[in-house]
Parts: C-alpha cells; structure tokens; sequence
C-alpha cells in the first residue's frame, strides 16, 4: 500500500500567479502521476512524473503551464503556472504500486484549486 | 487506444433498491480492473478490483465480475443505502512500458430514504 500526503490541500489564487503543489508517498514508487478533475468531472491525466527524467505529458497539457519536479523516488510537485480562471479544479497526485494481483492506484486527498 | 465508458449519471435510487452501474473498456491484453468511490468532499477509494478474467471483486456489498468476452466490469449491490451516496469511477491499469490508470466518466448516484 502506500500513503500520499498532498499540500495544500486547498487554495484560492489570483489570476496570473503560480501555485505549487507538493506529494509526497511514504514508500519509493517508480511512477508518480498527475491528474485534474475539473468539477463534476472525471479525472484526467496530466502528466507521468519519472524520477531522473521528464514528465511524460498527456494530450492538451504542456511543460511551460504545468511544470513537474521528480527529485526522488518519494516526492513530486506540480506546478501550475499564470493561472486563470479556467484551472479551478481538483488537482490529484496518484501512485500505482506493484503489480499483478496486488496492483492498486493510490491517490492523495486532493488540492481543490480556486483562481479568481 | 484504452478507454472506458461507463453509463451516464445522475442514478437515484430508492433505499434497498438494486444497483447495477454499467461499465465496459478497450484494452490490448489484460488490464486491471478497477471501480473507486468518491463520497461528497472527499479523496478517491478503491472499492474493488479484478486482476483477471472471471475475477469477481467484492467489497461492502459491492462486486463486479471481469467479463473478458463482453469487455466489462459492471458494478453491482443487491440493497442501496443512503450513506451509498457517491460518484463511482470504473477504470483500467494495462501494466506496459507506459503505466497509467484510465478513468471511466464516473457516474454519480443518489440514494433516497
């Protein structure tokens, strides 16, 4: 199993500002992953966070918006960057551990996001 | 490529009532099966899984069979109760070069006493 501590866990921003949001999981995961959920929505994948490489990035997401750190195999961050209105969401840090029959995806409780 | 479709909310039932929350996907060789809850206000849980054809996950009342022939996963408890009142996600893990847990839409449900 694993445990994700997500931070914040909400946050209101202004227009044209970043926030970073930070996960860290209390075992070492190869693979640690981004995703949004926009309100009433269904989660959608932002990025793949490898450690010692870049984050792989889904369709309609990209580097300069949603920047990701990968220090070790323990802790991620997700940056999004001169936000607007249009990034209010739930924003999630998902893990996947083991494999086969013991394979399960963990996530963190969230950093719901208000830009005003 | 994978996905998963799963039918389109909102569900209300009445309490004690039957649930079956149809969920079908498209994957190359045998993914990982899953169904997660999110209660109002709350993070993700997974309320079952499957690793195989013919598996039958179960949990809370809830099970779901992995139908390789149909491509589905259809959640399903013989007597709703209120506090059942959440949105329920189907999702697959295809265990490749390229991880990733695909989500089906979610589908939200309603239990009134």
């Amino acid at each position: 199993s694993a445990v994700i501590s997500q931070k914040p866990s909400r946050d209101i921003c202004q227009r044209g500002t970043s926030l970073t949001i930070q996960c860290q999981v209390d075992s070492q995961v190869t693979m640690m992953f981004w995703y949004r959920q926009q309100p009433g929505q269904s989660l959608t994948l932002i990025a793949t966070a490898n450690q010692g490489s870049e984050a792989t990035y889904e369709s309609g997401f990209v580097i300069d918006k949603f920047p990701i750190s990968r220090p070790n195999l323990t802790f991620s961050t997700l940056t999004v960057s001169n936000m607007s209105p249009e990034d209010s969401s739930i924003y999630l840090c998902s893990v996947v551990t083991d494999g086969g029959v013991h394979t399960e995806a963990f996530f963190g409780q969230g950093t719901r996001l208000t830009v005003v | 490529g994978n996905s998963v479709t799963q039918m389109e909310g909102p569900v209300t039932l009445s309490e004690e009532a039957f649930l079956t929350i149809n969920c079908t996907y498209t994957a190359t060789g045998y993914p990982s099966l899953f169904w997660y809850v999110q209660y109002p206000g709350e993070g993700l849980q997974l309320l079952l899984k499957a690793t195989k054809a013919d598996d039958k996950g179960s949990n809370k009342g809830f099970e779901a069979t992995y139908r390789k022939e149909t491509t589905s996963f259809h959640l399903e408890k013989g007597s709703v109760q209120v506090s059942d009142s959440a949105v329920y996600f189907c999702a697959l893990f295809r265990e490749t070069s390229y991880d990733k847990v695909i989500f089906g839409p979610g589908t939200s449900l309603s239990v009134i006493p």
